[in-house]
């Protein structure tokens, strides 16, 4: 298996710009996760889907924001208009709860410097 | 609500040393409790897990045991190497039922603690 996926793995943008993530979870995988790691906030839960529907979206800064999963292999995060305060590492998460129990797979991570 | 707290680093050992990386919790319910480790450049990855009191969670010679009477999940290898230096997250979860009745599993998360191993 591939593991999850993100891309890009860095992104560089100047302020006021639109970026987008995206992910593709592991296949067959029912839960998917979107985390933010900075140094002064740690990792932090965004956002998470369960069968493609957002459960809890509670995690979102602001309304800048937003994330979609229009089917069981694609999700994006997207972030209009971007701050120099939304730099940080962006991590994709997934996991089958039946059978994993909690267990979480983690991409490796897209870097988003806003400038 | 739930709060993971674990040991600030960074942490620096020669190989071969005595490794405890401490790690305490609250939570109003039962949680499941683990260790993430993330490699420079990379994802989390977990490393070790326990699911009720008293289990130990074991992997590449790290264990942790689960201790509900001091609600604590402490990180421990007899003999660290090169290759362990990484920082390591102790986490919980916390099943959480939405209106859809259907469980969730969402991961509550300490800050990390750096592990630097020289040789």
């Amino acid at each position: 298996d591939a593991g999850v996926i993100q891309s890009p793995r860095h992104e560089v943008t100047e302020m006021g710009q639109e970026v987008t993530l995206r992910c593709k979870p592991i296949s067959g995988h029912d839960y998917l996760f979107w985390y933010r790691q900075t140094m002064m906030r740690g990792l932090e839960l965004l956002i998470y889907f369960n069968n493609n529907v957002p459960i809890d979206d509670s995690g979102m800064p602001e309304d800048r924001f937003s994330a979609k999963m229009p089917n069981a292999s694609f999700s994006t995060l997207k972030i209009q208009p971007s701050e120099p305060r939304d730099s940080a590492v962006y991590f994709c998460a997934s996991s089958l709860d039946r059978s994993q129990r909690y267990e979480q797979y983690f991409g490796p991570g897209t870097r988003l410097t806003v400038t | 609500g739930d709060s993971v707290t674990q040991m600030e680093g960074p942490v620096t050992l020669s190989e071969e040393a005595f490794l405890t990386i401490n790690c305490t919790y609250t939570a109003t319910g039962y949680p499941s409790l683990f260790w993430y480790v993330q490699y420079p450049g990379e994802g989390l990855q977990l490393l070790l897990k326990a699911t009720k009191a008293d289990d130990k969670g074991s992997n590449k010679g790290f264990e942790a045991t689960y201790r509900k009477e001091t609600t604590s999940f402490h990180l421990e290898k007899g003999s660290v190497q090169v290759s362990d230096s990484a920082v390591y997250f102790c986490a919980l979860s916390d099943r959480r039922t939405p209106h859809s009745g259907a469980g969730s599993y969402q991961l509550t998360f300490g800050k990390g603690t750096k592990l630097s191993v020289i040789p």
